[in-house]
């Protein structure tokens, strides 16, 4: 079953304007971590942003925030002031004690490539 | 501070070779970790290390070994290529965690990839 569904494969959005993309996940457990990495088309993973099952307030990070809705089961990374260098794919992960790694193993989404228009 | 960087950054085998990739990080992490990258998904775990002289298998481990034999390092040897084996490879470390699930302690950190090709 897949745990982590990003529904977007692909957005655009106007230089300046803010964007969200996507991220549904499914977990039987109450403690859990979530995280956003970019990739750029150069291919690195980037980390942006982090969020605990338990952290109250929603996780910012300069433009980044994240939309964490828990009894929804979403963690929608918002992008704010989008400049064209935020052009990437966009992954969201999730921390999986169920896997067979456990804790240790980060599954991901297939991702949303964000394209910025100028 | 350099981060996460592997060794080499791209390679074409032929299939039935053999290759080893390096990856190193100068962060003290003491947890590293060995992804692939296949076209239209995100990442899956192949091996990973908690510490020095230990590894452990992930997701997808098979056709694939792995060592650790300084804090600093982490290997992931492929002994007779397969075209399967295809990919985008990335390493990430991480500092260890601190026993709770929704802590952010060991966030991961990834290298730049190898692309790798078997023919």
């Amino acid at each position: 079953a897949q745990k982590i569904t990003q529904t977007q494969p692909g957005m655009f959005v106007q230089e300046k304007e803010a964007v969200t993309l996507d991220c549904t996940y499914d977990t039987s457990d109450q403690s859990y971590g979530l995280f956003w990495y970019k990739q750029p088309s150069s291919g690195e993973m980037i980390f942006l942003i982090y969020q605990g099952s338990y952290d109250e307030q929603n996780a910012t990070e300069g433009r980044y925030s994240l939309n964490f809705q828990k009894a929804r089961k979403s963690a929608n990374l918002v992008i704010s002031a989008s400049q064209l260098g935020d052009s990437a794919m966009y992954f969201c992960a999730m921390r999986d004690p169920a896997s067979g790694a456990g804790s240790y193993q980060l599954t991901f989404g297939k991702g949303t490539k964000l394209s910025v228009i100028p | 501070n350099a981060g996460v960087t592997q060794t080499p950054k791209f390679r074409v085998l032929k299939t039935g070779q053999s290759m080893t990739l390096l990856c190193a990080q100068d962060m003290n992490h003491e947890y590293m970790y060995w992804y692939r990258q296949d076209p239209g998904m995100g990442l899956r775990l192949i091996h990973y290390s908690v510490g020095e002289g230990t590894t452990a298998k992930g997701e997808v481990p098979d056709g694939y070994n792995v060592s650790r034999l300084k804090k600093q390092n982490f290997l992931l040897g492929l002994e007779s290529a397969a075209p399967s084996q295809t990919s985008v490879y990335f390493c990430a470390s991480s500092y260890a965690s601190d026993g709770r699930e929704d802590s952010g302690t060991d966030t991961q950190y990834f290298g730049p990839g190898t692309r790798l090709t078997v023919l």
